[in-house]
């Protein structure tokens, strides 16, 4: 099974700041990676697909790159809406693995 | 409206069974890939369990249920379903149905609220 690593596995930071979680592949799954953010008590929401691609609606503060081994999810400006546990997850091959998490947590 | 409605949780002892179902509405689901995916408490996601669309559906099944879980779907009632059987202290999850849109690949789209299965004795 691929194993997938994010880190780090919570961050605190404030309004405004930029933040990057990454995860890394136990090999290499070419751009299939996707990022989740869950809330408290709702069920996780698609916010990147492919390494990079935002699903709609997501807002366009979130970037997602790499390919390969390693990858990032990126928010360029925090928003209070946006503390919450991100997780990746690879398509590459079954079974599909997820991180295990990273939660943002306000300074 | 777009949704995915799981129900069928509940609280259940070592060993017994359970049935999981997902109704969904708002799109074409027959076109869609289905999986279930669960949470235990306090923890991580788990991929669960998947089915292709369409005739001979291919299914993928995680290795901590293969054997004792069984994913199905009927198309014509718009449904997914879970047989959850010899079920275990650590099956105790909130369990997600999640579509997967064809064309993207195995990325999970659309999710549920999620239903909590409890096994204990």
């Amino acid at each position: 099974d691929i194993q997938m690593t994010q880190s780090p596995s919570a961050v605190s930071a404030s309004v405004g700041d930029r933040v990057t979680i990454t995860c890394r592949a136990s090999q290499g799954i070419y751009y299939w990676l996707a990022w989740y953010q869950q809330k408290p008590g709702k069920a996780p929401k698609l916010l990147v697909y492919a390494a990079s691609t935002l699903q709609s609606g997501v807002p366009s503060r979130f970037s997602g790159s790499g390919s390969g081994t390693d990858f990032s999810l990126t928010i360029s400006s925090l928003q209070p809406e946006d503390f919450a546990t991100y997780y990746c997850q690879q398509a590459y091959t079954f079974p599909h693995t997820f991180g295990g998490g990273t939660k943002v947590e306000i300074k | 409206e777009v949704q995915l409605v799981e129900s069928g949780g509940g609280l259940v002892k070592p060993g017994r069974s359970l049935r999981l179902s997902c109704a969904a509405s708002g799109f074409t689901f027959s076109s869609y890939s289905m999986s279930w995916v669960r949470q235990a408490p306090g923890k991580g996601l788990e991929w669960v369990a998947s089915i292709t669309s369409g005739p001979g559906s291919d299914i993928y099944y995680a290795d901590s249920v293969r054997g004792r879980f069984t994913i199905s779907r009927d198309n014509a009632k718009n449904s997914l379903y879970l047989q959850m059987n010899s079920l275990r202290v650590d099956d105790t999850a909130v369990y997600y149905c999640a579509t997967t849109t064809p064309s993207t690949g195995w990325y999970f789209d659309l999710w549920g609220r999620g239903t909590l299965v409890t096994v204990s004795s």
